[in-house]
């Protein structure tokens, strides 16, 4: 049962474009979101989050849009760099588990052409 | 500040095989997390520990278990390996573990089983 789907595997962008990449999730109970990016050979880096109480978060050319009723959450990216290239992973957690434990999509490759 | 490190950082086991898998967590971060990631599947919650206590607990059968010792370094073991155990384990620290301390992600061990 996968509870956070990211249905793009992939996308490619132009340099200074939008590059949209989407989540949806299916369990009510998550209230804090994270997007987290990941180049090969490494581990994912966090990017930025939101929590349920907000419907958008804004952190430099990053912003994150929460829509509550549908289930859905996407990351903004503007401009679009070729040093954004990677995997993005949507992540989610429940605060009655605690906290640490995150339910992360499939991650979706975006690829920035110059 | 040195960054989460994960030891070994590749691996080759023979199914039946058991091993080891070690993290070291950020100075001063006391919760360790631990993630198995598959081609198409995300990252999946193994186990997180926090004090030398398992505190919450994913989906995975009894053959994955951990521990975390007194300095917060943890360690993850998977007897009786199977094929579909090939994957990157990744382990995430953070300060206590709750829903608004960032996660940070070591670069893995890649674990091949033949």
């Amino acid at each position: 049962d996968q509870q956070v789907k990211q249905n793009s595997p992939s996308l490619s962008v132009q340099e200074g474009r939008i590059s949209i990449l989407n989540c949806d999730y299916t369990n009510s109970m998550f209230d804090y979101f994270l997007w987290y990016k990941k180049y090969p050979a490494e581990g994912p880096t966090f990017l930025i989050s939101i929590s349920s109480i907000k419907d958008k978060n804004e952190d430099g050319r990053f912003t994150v849009f929460l829509n509550k009723s549908a289930k859905h959450l996407s990351l903004h990216i503007v401009p679009s760099q070729p040093g954004d290239s990677a995997v993005y992973f949507c992540a989610a957690s429940a605060k009655e588990t605690s906290g640490s434990r995150l339910t992360f999509g499939e991650g979706t490759q975006l690829t920035v052409n110059p | 500040k040195a960054g989460v490190t994960q030891t070994p950082r590749y691996l080759i086991k023979t199914r039946g095989q058991q091993v080891t898998l070690s993290c070291s967590p950020i100075s001063g971060h006391r919760s360790v997390s631990w993630y198995q990631q598959t081609p198409g599947q995300g990252l999946q919650f193994l186990f997180e520990y926090f004090s030398e206590t398992q505190r919450n607990k994913g989906n995975f059968p009894g053959r994955f278990s951990g521990r975390q010792f007194s300095n917060s370094r943890s360690e993850m073991n998977v007897s009786t390996l199977e094929l579909g155990d090939s994957a990157l384990y990744l382990c995430a620290s953070s300060l206590e573990g709750r829903t608004s301390n960032e996660q940070f992600f070591g670069p893995g061990t890649r674990l091949t089983v033949l």
